[in-house]
């Protein structure tokens, strides 16, 4: 069973504004952690921000930010003033506590920022 | 300077031959990961080591076996390569196994079965 799904596959933006990606996840661990990554035209995977689940507080780097909702299962990812170069393809993962360091991953939104 | 190196970024191979896939990260990190994104599934979990020793193996094939020579180096070898090994293999690596730290990822090494 997918564990990690982002519903959304293309969001298109102009720059400037902010943009917020959808992710819900399944687990029965009372325990996990959640991740988002971007991954560039180059291919490149690069780690933006985590949220453990024991946090209330929502995670904050720079211009991301995340809106975490345990009841509802859901980390969507908070972009603002966003820029040409945010233009990627973002990733929602998780890990269990007991997952053996394993780290599922959803398939991916695709950002287009525009000028 | 690149943390986590890979090699070849680019491998050409025909059906039925062998490949290894180098992988060396900088980082200082105890723990090392392969991970397969192919365009059929999302990133896919292979491997994790920690301190050399394997510590999880969720790859169905024993066609993949990896090897590390030194704490940082964790290669992956193929054989009998299939049409459908054709994807892209992310090394990644993280502070310690077990210590739910996040994971960076090596540029990645795209092979492609003829």
């Amino acid at each position: 069973a997918q564990k990690v799904t982002q519903t959304q596959t293309s969001i298109s933006v102009v720059e400037k504004t902010t943009v917020t990606m959808d992710c819900v996840y399944e687990t029965r661990d009372s325990s996990y952690f959640l991740f988002w990554y971007k991954q560039t035209a180059s291919g490149e995977i690069v780690f933006l921000i985590r949220q453990d689940s024991y946090k209330k507080e929502n995670a904050t780097v720079g211009h991301y930010s995340l809106n975490f909702q345990k009841p509802k299962s859901s980390i969507g990812l908070i972009i603002t003033a966003t820029q040409i170069e945010d233009s990627a393809v973002y990733f929602c993962a998780m890990r269990e506590e007991n997952s053996n360091n394993r780290i599922f991953f959803g398939d991916g939104t695709q950002l287009v920022v525009k000028p | 300077d690149p943390k986590i190196i890979q090699k070849p970024k680019y491998l050409v191979a025909v059906t039925g031959s062998e490949k290894i896939l180098i992988c060396e990260q900088y980082l200082g990190h105890n723990a090392m990961y392969w991970y397969r994104q192919s365009a059929k599934k999302p990133l896919e979990f292979m491997f994790s080591y920690s301190y050399q020793k394997l510590m999880d193996n969720q790859t169905a094939s024993s066609r993949f076996q990896p090897q590390s020579s030194k704490k940082n180096h964790l290669d992956l070898q193929i054989t009998a390569l299939k049409p459908d090994d054709s994807a892209t293999y992310f090394c990644a690596s993280s502070q310690n196994w077990g210590d739910y730290a996040e994971q960076f990822f090596g540029p990645g090494t795209r092979l492609t079965v003829l």
